[in-house]
């Protein structure tokens, strides 16, 4: 089975802070993302990256940056938190580029900003 | 643009009975569909995915879904709900002609009654 692993479960920073998430899969899988999950907005995509060292913009990326210097670790940075930036955040991989490749997630991030 | 319909924020249903979770899409192109789950404090666990061929597709832990091309609809479908499959279930489509992220609908929290 394919592992997603979150470096983080909980985290709690302050608001100004330059916050990263980590993420890292297992099976070679070409391409990862990031989310965020937010009640009644659903998963919104912040960024994807579907080769190393390549990332897109996704829906919502102001005020995020990502990295991607190995295929298997994918880096979500908050430049400089905000409390409106608190929220759930999802990282999930997929073995190929493309519209039919199911997702793996990991289990998430719940990051508050004080 | 993509979209994904989830029309109802809850489903109620008793134990034993038939369940049945909605889901419209809007997408370019031929259609890829997916159901996935996701229980409390968990990531999203991919259930089942329409590629192409036959329009019930089976998967795990006894769901399937329905196809209907001219209603541009996937309805996720159970014969005899358990009250373990209470969770937070997402559709989602990506489509042939069009970006090649899948979008995730809102979701739709599934409540079985012993």
């Amino acid at each position: 089975d394919v592992k997603v692993t979150q470096s983080s479960r909980y985290l709690v920073k302050r608001t100004g802070e330059k916050v990263f998430l980590e993420c890292v899969q297992d099976m070679d899988h070409e391409n990862m993302f990031w989310y965020r999950q937010d009640p009644g907005l659903g998963l919104r995509l912040i960024y994807f990256s579907y080769d190393v060292k390549m990332k897109e913009k996704g829906d919502i990326p102001e005020g995020y940056s990502v990295s991607r210097e190995k295929k298997e670790r994918f880096s979500l940075i908050l430049e400089s938190a905000s409390t409106n930036q608190t929220s759930m955040y999802l990282c999930a991989s997929s073995l190929r580029f493309g519209p039919n490749q199911p997702q793996h997630f990991g289990d998430g991030t719940r990051l508050s900003i004080l | 643009a993509q979209s994904v319909a989830q029309p109802e924020d809850q489903v109620n249903v008793a134990e034993g009975n038939p369940l049945t979770v909605k889901c419209t899409y809007s997408v370019s192109g031929n259609p890829y569909l997916f159901w996935y789950v996701q229980y409390p404090n968990r990531g999203l666990q991919f259930l089942l995915k329409y590629i192409t061929g036959d329009n019930l597709v089976k998967g795990s832990y006894g769901f399937e879904a329905e196809f209907n091309k001219s209603q541009t609809s996937f309805h996720l479908k159970k014969p005899s709900a358990l009250v373990s499959d209470s969770a937070l279930y997402f559709c989602a489509a990506g489509g042939s002609g069009g970006s090649y992220i899948p979008t995730f609908g809102r979701g739709t929290s599934l409540i079985v009654h012993p």
